[in-house]
């Protein structure tokens, strides 16, 4: 079955440092997720990219994060510096197309991070 | 914004029994998933539902659109059943996937 590729699964770092995740979606699909749960809540949107554009960030702290998806295929979510409230579960996910078709997520393993 | 209630936001089980799990929200919804993550932290979609009845096993789901909840049924449960359950919804093409609170359910032997 494909899955949704994600990578670091685990990240401890320390404050003001530059941490980067990367994220390979289903071969062809053209929506890419960026989700972020911190412990005990449900996940919430950072951005959503159709291909290589953007579509949502709005909820994407700019002054710290940033995500790129150059290709319309993997995807990298990078903070810089980090801080102690970004400690979370970063989530990636991917659906066939968001705009023609059924919007069904497929989530990837998720990359735990702890900011000391 | 669409609001996503889920409840109970914490269910005890002994292996074996049955349970539902209710998801309100507060708009008409385009998209219902309800997923389940197990304790490594992954989101495993269960159901694509926004409106009617499936069946997939030991689960089952149903999303009455009109009146704006979903139910999830777990019959006999397992310990790997145990996890937090989320409901997600949207209610347009260009609005994002909003999740629940979810429900946290403890399956004992």
């Amino acid at each position: 079955e494909a899955e949704v590729a994600q990578s670091p699964r685990y990240k401890i770092t320390e404050k003001s440092q530059a941490v980067a995740f990367w994220c390979d979606p289903i071969s062809g699909h053209a929506t890419l997720y960026w989700y972020r749960q911190i412990l005990g809540q449900g996940p919430e949107l950072l951005v959503q990219f159709q291909d290589e554009s953007v579509v949502d960030d709005s909820q994407l702290p700019k002054d710290r994060f940033s995500a790129e998806r150059l290709k319309g295929v993997d995807s990298t979510l990078k903070i810089q510096p980090a801080e102690l409230g970004d400690s979370a579960m970063y989530l990636c996910a991917s659906s066939l197309n968001r705009v023609s078709g059924a919007n069904v997520l497929t989530f990837g393993a998720g990359s735990r991070l702890t900011v000391l | 914004g669409i609001q996503v209630e889920q409840s109970p936001p914490d269910l005890i089980l002994q292996e074996g029994a049955n349970s539902t799990l209710r998801c309100n929200f507060s708009d008409s919804v385009n998209n219902l998933q309800w997923f389940h993550q197990n304790p490594w932290g992954q989101l495993i979609n269960l159901f694509y539902i926004p409106s009617g009845t499936k069946q997939n096993g030991r689960l089952s789901a149903t999303t009455v659109a009109t009146e704006r909840y979903s139910l999830l049924y777990i019959s006999s449960s397992q310990t790997t059943d145990s996890g937090v359950y989320f409901c997600a919804v949207d209610y347009s093409g260009n609005t994002p996937l909003v999740f629940g609170k979810g429900t946290r359910l403890s399956v004992i032997a």
